[in-house]
């Protein structure tokens, strides 16, 4: 089956600074590579999505990259502030999504 | 993610008893999972199911059930055989079919042991 690795587990950065989370995966099948951002005690929520067809994506201040070949997808946020702190899952496969343990991003004013 | 109720928002179990979580969804979406987070944890996949009357066993199903009797829910019963069951518990649906596609979760219910 699928497994998902994500680095790093906690990630400190300036108010300003640009945030690169990476993801890397097992299955050469998982087309769908989704981004979830959990705040504290609430649920997670998809951030931004990449399907295997295309090799970047973007959304205002985040963005996707995936390398099929590598197969390693990463989601970076430039000019970070601090409601972007909260925990970043990665997630792939198929019918279930597996899901990375999680970054805990702090964004220090 | 709005299409998705989960209730109670806490949960108080006794030891020995079972109780059961819900999950509701007005998405029409055809597959619905359960996870599991702890403190500090990633996604655990409990049980997930793709279509109505049918569901499959995730990483950690042991002492926990399901059923999938209508499309809209997909109720999670934590058994006393689950010795360690304070975590926090969400649902998310999908619409389903072939490809995966984007999960949409709950607000999660939160169980604590008495």
């Amino acid at each position: 089956g699928e497994n998902v690795e994500q680095h790093p587990s906690t990630l400190s950065v300036q108010e300003g600074d640009s945030a690169v989370i990476k993801c890397t995966y097992s299955d050469s099948a998982s087309n769908y590579f989704p981004w979830y951002k959990q705040e504290l005690g609430k649920r997670p929520q998809l951030i931004i999505d990449i399907r295997s067809n295309v090799g970047e994506k973007k959304d205002q201040r985040i963005a996707v990259t995936l390398n099929k070949t590598a197969k390693h997808f990463s989601l970076h946020i430039t000019e970070t502030q601090p409601e972007d702190s909260a925990v970043y899952f990665c997630a792939s496969g198929n019918t279930p999504l597996v899901f990375g343990k999680g970054t805990r991003l702090s964004v220090i004013a | 993610d709005g299409g998705i109720t989960q209730s109670p928002k806490y949960l108080f179990r006794k030891e020995g008893q079972n109780v059961t979580l819900s999950c509701e969804q007005n998405l029409n979406h055809d597959a619905m999972y359960w996870y599991r987070q702890d403190p500090g944890q990633g996604l655990r996949l409990i049980y997930y199911s793709q279509i109505v009357n049918d569901f499959q066993k995730g990483d950690i199903a042991e002492g926990y059930s399901v059923s999938r009797e209508k499309k809209e829910s997909f109720p999670l019963t934590v058994t006393s055989a689950q010795k360690n069951p304070t975590a926090f518990y969400l649902c998310a649906s999908s619409i389903g079919g072939q490809h995966q596609e984007t999960q949409y979760f709950g607000p999660g219910t939160r169980l604590l042991v008495l």
